[in-house]
């Protein structure tokens, strides 16, 4: 089946540390995107991506990077300058025709 | 991008149909209107879109006025597995531009 693949499905930080969550999709979509969400809320854009080697800040960037080398991933590495990392963080690609397909979800905490 | 505004939470019961209204007084010419749903813990899932009138599906149905400045999602005869968060989005398609989520319409489904 066609879809995106989040991994791992919870992570945990020590303070300091910079990790990487996977995000890979095989629905051949061009635009991809990273979403923060926490207890309650709605969704917050990081960063997003529409084509190969080419990124673009979202609202809450700082922090954050990413890389796009290949068109299937879309890691995001949450730095050790992010200060308040604790969040669910959602990776999602766009289908022009049919909306966004968003993955399951990691659920990182700070340890 | 179109600024939207839903309820924060609404109740209902098995078995009723649920309409959920959403206002975007400043939807531009080429906006579509799309909503998702969540479940916690999961990434929200595309729903339904509509340009004007009226689109059904084997999920919803959406209704958007002549003016378009709102639309209502409707559920019929939801049962408790509706419950979830619905998300009222407007965007431009197809395109990768970036899509805002607001906290949604958190709706609770009783027996």
């Amino acid at each position: 089946d066609g879809g995106i693949t989040q991994s791992p499905k919870y992570l945990f930080r020590k303070e300091g540390q910079n990790v990487t969550l996977s995000c890979e999709q095989n629905l051949n979509h061009d635009a991809m995107y990273w979403y923060r969400q926490d207890p309650g809320q709605g969704l917050r854009l990081i960063y997003y991506s529409q084509i190969v080697n080419d990124f673009q800040k979202g609202d809450i960037a700082e922090g954050y990077s990413v890389s796009r080398e290949k068109k299937e991933s879309f890691p995001l590495t949450v730095t050790s300058a992010q200060k308040n990392p604790t969040a669910f963080y959602l990776c999602a690609s766009l289908s022009g025709s049919y909306g966004y397909t968003f993955g399951s979800g990691t659920r990182l905490t700070v340890v | 991008l179109a600024k939207t505004t839903q309820p924060i939470s609404m109740d209902s019961y098995e078995g009723q149909e649920v309409n959920i209204t959403c206002s975007h007084n400043n939807i531009a010419t080429n906006d579509y209107i799309t909503w998702y749903q969540q479940f916690p813990s999961q990434g929200p899932r595309f729903i339904i879109q509509g340009y004007k009138t009226k689109v059904t599906n084997e999920v919803a149905s959406l209704f958007i006025p002549a003016d378009r400045k709102s639309s209502t999602l409707s559920l019929p005869r939801v049962s408790l597995s509706d419950t979830a968060v619905y998300y009222c989005l407007v965007v431009q398609t197809p395109s990768g531009d970036k899509l805002t989520f607001g906290t949604g319409t958190r709706l609770a489904v009783r027996p």
